[in-house]
Order: structure tokens, then sequence, then C-alpha cells
């Protein structure tokens, strides 16, 4: 249950896209559809941005988008917006009832 | 409204027990795996311990397997963690979330209950 690898840190400038990479194994990322993005402001408890890989539940901005290539997830931010600024976490299904977190990235809008 | 409420937490020496529970409302908790994720002072999140919505599954992690139990009261709408031979790396803000259908997605996050291991 090792934790996928996300960069520490990608900032941008308003209405600019960034993209965060989270990467795992065949095990995890690579073997099951069911990776989730959520989005944590300080202080504050996550919030579910993207599930399934590339799903948006109701109510989350069409500017956040996911994809999946191989054994690495990937979250596109577009038209980026200082409240965008917060801690991303990637998180997949790693099997027999198990999951595994990412390491976290800060985005800094800036 | 959805609303996840935990409770439990708080100071307690290495070694003893704690048992965390979320209390559940605004949605047919029956339906959906629960799951409790951790986040130790000032670093990510960790996933700790899973259930399915009828307990036929249910998951660990590595580094609480054979000290943690998690477990679920479907009739009081109600999730438990019960924590034992607690050390001081399992002090974290504790939250309890919701799953999607399929458990796709944690949906719902609960505001989460601090749980600090010191002696």
């Amino acid at each position: 249950q090792s934790a996928l690898t996300q960069p520490a840190s990608v900032s941008g400038s308003p209405g600019q896209s960034i993209t965060i990479s989270c990467t795992g194994t065949s095990s995890d990322v690579g073997s099951y559809n069911l990776v989730s993005w959520y989005q944590q402001h300080p202080g504050k408890a996550p919030k579910l941005m993207i599930y399934e890989g590339s799903k948006r539940p109701s109510g989350v901005s069409n500017g956040f988008s996911g994809s999946k290539s191989g054994n690495t997830a990937s979250l596109t931010i577009s038209g980026l917006q200082a409240e965008d600024e917060a801690d991303y976490y990637c998180c997949s299904y790693a099997g027999s009832s198990t999951w595994v977190f990412g390491t976290g990235t800060k985005v800094t809008v800036l | 409204e959805v609303q996840l409420v935990e409770s439990g937490g708080g100071l307690v020496q290495p070694g003893r027990s704690l048992r965390l529970s979320c209390a559940a409302s605004g949605f047919t908790f029956d339906d959906y795996a629960m799951h409790w994720v951790r986040q130790a002072p000032g670093k990510g999140l960790e996933w700790v311990s899973s259930i399915s919505w009828n307990i036929g599954n249910i998951g660990y992690a590595d580094s609480v397997k054979g000290r943690f139990t998690i477990s679920r009261d479907n009739a009081k709408n109600s999730l438990y963690l019960q924590m034992n031979s607690l050390r001081a790396e399992d002090t974290a803000l504790y939250y309890c979330a919701k799953g999607r259908t399929l458990d796709s997605g944690w949906d719902y996050w609960g505001q989460g209950t601090l749980v600090t291991v010191s002696s």
C-alpha cells in the first residue's frame, strides 16, 4: 500500500490550465477505473471533484477534468481561478477492499 | 441534507484504546459503503478503513491492520472505528466519508474528530 505519487506543487496564473499527475502501479491505478480526485482547502474537509477517472459530480465546475493512461491518472484545471488554490489528492482502489491516496499537490494561483 | 458527524476523539496515552463514531443522516445509510480517512497534522490524506453497505467487504490500511476494527450499525445510521494499541503515529484528524453509488468516489465527508496519542 504505497502512496500514489503526485508532484508536491503546481502553479499557474489566472485563466491558465494546469495538470496534476498521479502515478500508481498496475495493482491500483492501472487495474481499476476507480480513480477519484479531492480538493481540500485549509481547515476544511476534502471535496470530491472527479470520480471514475473522468466524471464530475453535480455542482463541480466543468473547468475540472480527469483522465487516465496506463498507471497514471491526471487532473486538469482549465481557466484557473483564485478559488482553485488548494491541496489536491488523487485516490485509487487497490483491490481487496483497499484504497490508496496520492501524496497530495499544492496548487498555487500566481 | 446529507450530514456526517464524527465524535469520540480526544487525548489518549500510547497503548490505550478509543472508539470513534460517525452519525449519518440525510440519506439511506444502508445503501452505501462508508470509509474512515485520517490526516496527521500538516500531512496528507491517508485511507484507514472501509466497510461495504452489507458489511460483506471490509478493508484496512496495513498501518492499522490488527489494531483497528471498523463496524456499522445500519439500524442506528452509524459508523464506528474501534482503535486499540494506539501509537503516536495514529495522531490525526479522522474523517468519515460516504461512498457514491458503486463506491466510485466519496461524495460526503464529515468535519473530522481529532485523535491525539501522547503520554
